[in-house]
This record gives C-alpha cells, structure tokens and sequence, in this order.
C-alpha cells in the first residue's frame, strides 16, 4: 500500500536530550512537509522540502534540523533548543508542485518527561 | 499574510441531519482548497481537494464549495453518521504561501445515534 509511515508513533524525550522523528514515503512524491500541532491551533509548519538535499524553513522551525538526503525520507530532529517540544507532530508528502493534493502521516506523539 | 477560519468551532447533531461546515480565508490569492478529516489521536484524511478554478468537489455525501472572491468554502455533509464524528480541518494554498498549506483550527463535529 503506497502511504506515509511515522515512527515512532508515542516518544518520550527527557529534558536537554534530541530526538529524531522518523517519515518515510512511498508515493514517490517529491515535496515533504513537517507540521505540528497543539491544542487549541490549527497546524504549523516546522520545515520543508521540495527535492532532495533542498529544505526551507517554515513558520517555526526553531529548535529543529532536517535532512533530506532521501527522496523518500524527510526525518525531524527535536533538539534540546526547542523549548515546548511535547505536541502532535505530521510529516506530509505532495507531487511538488503548487496546488497539488497534501497527503499525511498517522503522526508522532512527543512528550517531554 | 494569510489567516484561516472555522465556524463554528464545535458542532452536535443528531443523526441523518445534513449539516454545513463554514471555512473563511483572508487572502483570496489560493492555489487551491483542501478539506481534511481528523479521527482524535491520528493523523489527517484528505476529504475533497478544490482547485482555485472550481466551485465544487463532490465524493460521496460530501460536497465541497469555493468562493474564491469572498474568501469563503463550505463543506456539506448529506445524511450525517456518527461515524462522521471527528474533527474537519479546511486549509488553503497560496495567499502569501506557496507551497505550504495554511490551516484553519477546525470543527468538532459529534453526530449522536
């Protein structure tokens, strides 16, 4: 089944520590996308990628780092800069091009412990 | 830069009532229109992707509309479920923001047996 895989579905992250959120794809799109989400707010987006090796920054990013060395994996590292890191985390894939149809992941749940 | 609204926040209906959900945007300059559905705890489900172009997307008992000039779209459930329970997220392309969706808070909508 062609999809958006997250993993780990919960993570737990001690104060100080990085953590690396994981996002394959195999609908062999070439745009990447990384959006959290809080209580109350609509989602944000942390970075993004529309080709391998090239990412930007979003509205937030922050406290984060990407790599896109992989046209099919976009993973997020949480570092310890980022200071309110427990949210509902989404990776999302498109075609690449504008006005093209956004398809996500089951996201990750982190958790500062 | 551009701002996404929803109304109303919450919403409870009995079932088998048809029931409008409201999307507003602020800068009428989209690429396109994309209705999302959230089950609590998951990720999102495309629902009905509208290019600027159009006026309506129909899948199933869900039909779209867009406005584009008043900045405005509405989801129309036919025949509500309480499997339609969830949360209906509208989010826009363009107006300022290329390639990156912006995302209103969303609708809670609970149909009750």
């Amino acid at each position: 089944d062609g999809g958006i895989t997250q993993s780990p579905k919960y993570l737990f992250r001690k104060e100080g520590q990085n953590v690396t959120l994981s996002c394959e794809q195999n609908l062999n799109h070439d745009a990447m996308y990384w959006y959290r989400q809080d209580p109350g707010q609509g989602l944000r987006l942390i970075y993004y990628s529309q080709i391998v090796n090239d990412f930007q920054k979003g509205d937030i990013a922050e406290g984060y780092s990407v790599s896109r060395e992989k046209k099919e994996s976009f993973p997020l590292t949480v570092t310890s800069a980022q200071k309110n890191p427990t949210a509902f985390y989404l990776c999302a894939s498109s075609i690449g091009t504008v006005g093209t149809e956004a398809f996500f992941g089951q996201g990750t749940r982190l958790t500062v412990v | 830069k551009q701002e996404v609204t929803q109304i109303p926040a919450a919403l409870s209906v009995p079932e088998g009532e048809n029931l409008v959900l409201n999307c507003s945007f602020t800068d009428s300059a989209i690429y396109n229109l994309q209705w999302f559905r959230q089950d609590p705890g998951k990720g999102l489900t495309s629902l009905l992707l509208i290019q600027s172009s159009q006026r309506e997307q129909t899948s199933g008992r869900l039909n779209a509309s867009l406005d584009k000039s008043s900045g405005r779209s509405t989801l129309y459930i036919a025949a509500s479920q309480p499997g339609d329970s969830a949360t209906y997220l509208c989010a826009v392309e363009g107006g300022g923001s290329n390639y990156k969706l912006t995302f209103g808070k969303g609708t809670l909508l609970t149909v009750n047996p």
